[in-house]
Order: structure tokens, then sequence, then C-alpha cells
């Protein structure tokens, strides 16, 4: 079965520091794997993917990530940090057309 | 193109009654989803439809939850009798056919008290 496990459940980080939230995946076959966004009391946002082909996906919002196989992760980055990116992000590995997502982490981001 | 559409947004009822959530998903988009997100977890996917026919109901609690897609279209998911541990946000989403990329509605924050 695939699973999806997010280390930390919050990150706190000061504005331009950088972003680095961890995610690892265990999967049977080549996965397909995805980092949503989701703003308090609002649905997820589909910040990337990964399906194929190049392993640094970029994302929306200066967010980019980058599948490794041999380490069985998909840490999601930015380079700075800006206020409005506080929020909670979740990690999900595609399950035959499902999303399987991981519990979360909260980023918080100080001035 | 107008996104999913969930109604209510927020809900409370007392334990034993019943509730009911509506969803409209993207035209054209014959997968559909709910999904329960219980405060401080990742979404848990309750059950899947393909245009009007389930996928997969294997995480639906059958005693007490039931959905419906009429038409392949709308679709509503039901609670009867509901418990304290229901309290939660049901997410829907939508995605094309054979498609990976899912679409999330705002979602119902149901209170059960």
């Amino acid at each position: 079965a695939q699973s999806v496990t997010q280390l930390g459940s919050h990150v706190s980080v000061s504005e331009g520091a950088l972003v680095l939230l961890r995610c690892n995946y265990s999967s049977s076959v080549p996965p397909y794997l995805f980092w949503y966004v989701q703003y308090p009391n609002q649905g997820l946002q589909l910040l990337l993917k990964y399906t194929t082909g190049a392993t640094l996906v970029k994302g929306i919002n200066g967010f980019e990530a980058e599948f490794k196989k041999s380490e069985t992760s998909f840490h999601l980055t930015k380079p700075s940090a800006h206020m409005s990116d506080a929020a909670e992000y979740f990690c999900a590995v595609d399950n035959t057309d499902k999303l399987i997502f991981g519990t979360g982490t909260r980023l918080q981001v100080f001035p | 193109e107008a996104g999913v559409a969930q109604s209510p947004r927020y809900k409370i009822i007392e334990k034993r009654q019943s509730v009911a959530f509506w969803c409209n998903p993207i035209s054209g988009h014959a997968t559909l989803y709910w999904y329960q997100q219980i405060l401080g977890q990742g979404p848990k996917l309750l059950i899947q439809f393909q245009n009007n026919g389930v996928v997969d109901d294997s995480q639906l609690p059958k005693d007490r939850f039931s959905a419906e897609r009429l038409k392949g279209v709308d679709s509503t998911l039901k609670i009867q009798p509901a418990k304290l541990e229901d309290s939660a946000v049901y997410l829907c989403a939508s995605s094309r056919t054979g498609g990976t990329e899912a679409f999330f509605g705002q979602g119902t924050r149901l209170t059960v008290v």
C-alpha cells in the first residue's frame, strides 16, 4: 500500500528565510506525488506535482520540490518565505487515481 | 472555469441527527471524490465515483454514511445518525477521467454537539 509521511507537524521560519517541508513516501510502483496548500477555511490548492520526467518540479508561488527515488523523498522548498505562505501544507501520493495524504505541516512565518 | 462548489459551508447538528452535503464538480470532470478531514489530520478518502458508479467506498462507514451521484454530475453525502466523531471538514474534489490532478471545493465544516 502507498503511504506518505510528513516530518514535522509545525515549521516556523522568519520572513525571507528558506522554507523546507519534508515528505517521504512508500510505494511499490513509481509514484505520482503532489503538494497541496490549504489556507484557513479553504479547500486544498495544488502547488505542484511530479508524474514522470524531470525530478525537480517547479510550482506556483515560488515553491519547488525534488523527487529523489533513492531517498523516497519529495521535499518542498522555497528560497525566501513570505508572510502569505503561512498555511497548512499536505504531501500526497496517487494510489490508482486517488490521493493518499500525509498528516500535514503547518507553516508559520514570522516578520 | 468555475471551481468545485459545495454547500453548506458550515453545519452544526446534535448527535443522532441527520445531515446532508451537496457537491457540484467542475463541468466535464467524470471522477468525484468525498474526503473527510478531521482537525489536525490529512484528508481521508471516503468514496470515489466515476461518472455515477462507485469506484471505491472501502473507507465509508456504511452503517451511517451514504453517498450518491445523480446522472454523473452532482453528488450528495449523507450522515444518519451523526456521532460526535463525525465532526470534521468534508471536502469534495473532482478530476477528469484518468487525470491525476484533483480540484477541491472549499469544504463543509460539520460540528456535531
